[in-house]
């Protein structure tokens, strides 16, 4: 079966600053969907960056972006100019390759991410 | 991605009752839906897999006579708390798996809903 670990219970950025959020994954699959989730004190679950592990290039969405090590099975967010409203549970989650919307993701217990002004 | 919506967001009731909640896909028609418990400041915790038509797949220690899913369309799936004790409190949470042409878009999911059972 798979996990996701996330090693990092909390972290703490000052505004501004870049933060860089840790998730290692144990899989005997070579293709795979991997997603870093945010989740805000709303509780809106929030899908922030997708990766696919057939594709070398590491993912970016603005100032979100992943760093892909397949080899080392380890998938980590980084989050340039933190601001204020990026406070949250960041989640990170794996996926089978399978195609259709049927297959369910496998989480790791979460980051506390917060941003001091 | 996809708009999902749950419906009540927050309901307290009586031990002993059953409550239903609502989750519907607004924008895709999903064929599976996905239900969620989570616990103050856990993770998210799979309850079940919704198939559109078709029995729920309950992961293994879920009570599937406690926590009755329904998928009768594929806009909409309901998850029922029967005789709900305040052990089953808690945020529950739905969400909707899609793809699209270029592959796997992921999940996306409702707002949640807070039980609370006095």
């Amino acid at each position: 079966a798979q996990t996701v670990t996330q090693s990092q219970p909390e972290m703490s950025v000052q505004e501004a600053e870049t933060v860089t959020l840790s998730c290692t994954y144990d899989t005997s699959e070579s293709d795979y969907y991997l997603f870093w989730y945010k989740q805000p004190p709303s509780r809106q679950m929030i899908l922030v960056i997708r990766q696919e592990a057939y594709k070398q290039q590491n993912a970016t969405e603005n100032r979100f972006s992943v760093n892909f090590q397949k080899a080392a099975k380890s998938f980590s967010l980084k989050i340039s100019d933190s601001q204020l409203g990026d406070a949250a549970m960041y989640f990170c989650a794996y996926r089978r390759f399978a195609l259709g919307g049927s297959e369910k993701l496998v989480f790791g217990k979460g980051t506390k991410l917060t941003v001091n002004p | 991605g996809a708009v999902v919506s749950q419906h009540p967001s927050w309901v307290i009731c009586k031990s002993g009752t059953s409550v239903k909640i609502e989750c519907r896909s607004l924008d895709f028609q999903a064929t599976t839906m996905f239900w969620y418990r989570q616990f103050p400041k856990q993770s998210l915790m799979l309850m079940a897999t919704s198939n559109e038509g078709s029995k729920a797949t309950y992961e293994q220690g879920v009570e599937k006579d406690k926590f009755l899913i329904n998928h009768a369309s594929l806009t909409l799936s309901t998850l029922t708390v029967t005789s709900a004790h305040p052990e089953d409190s808690s945020f529950y949470i739905c969400s909707v798996g899609r793809t699209g042409t270029s592959g796997v878009k992921g999940q996306f999911f409702g707002p949640g809903t807070r039980l609370t059972v006095l």
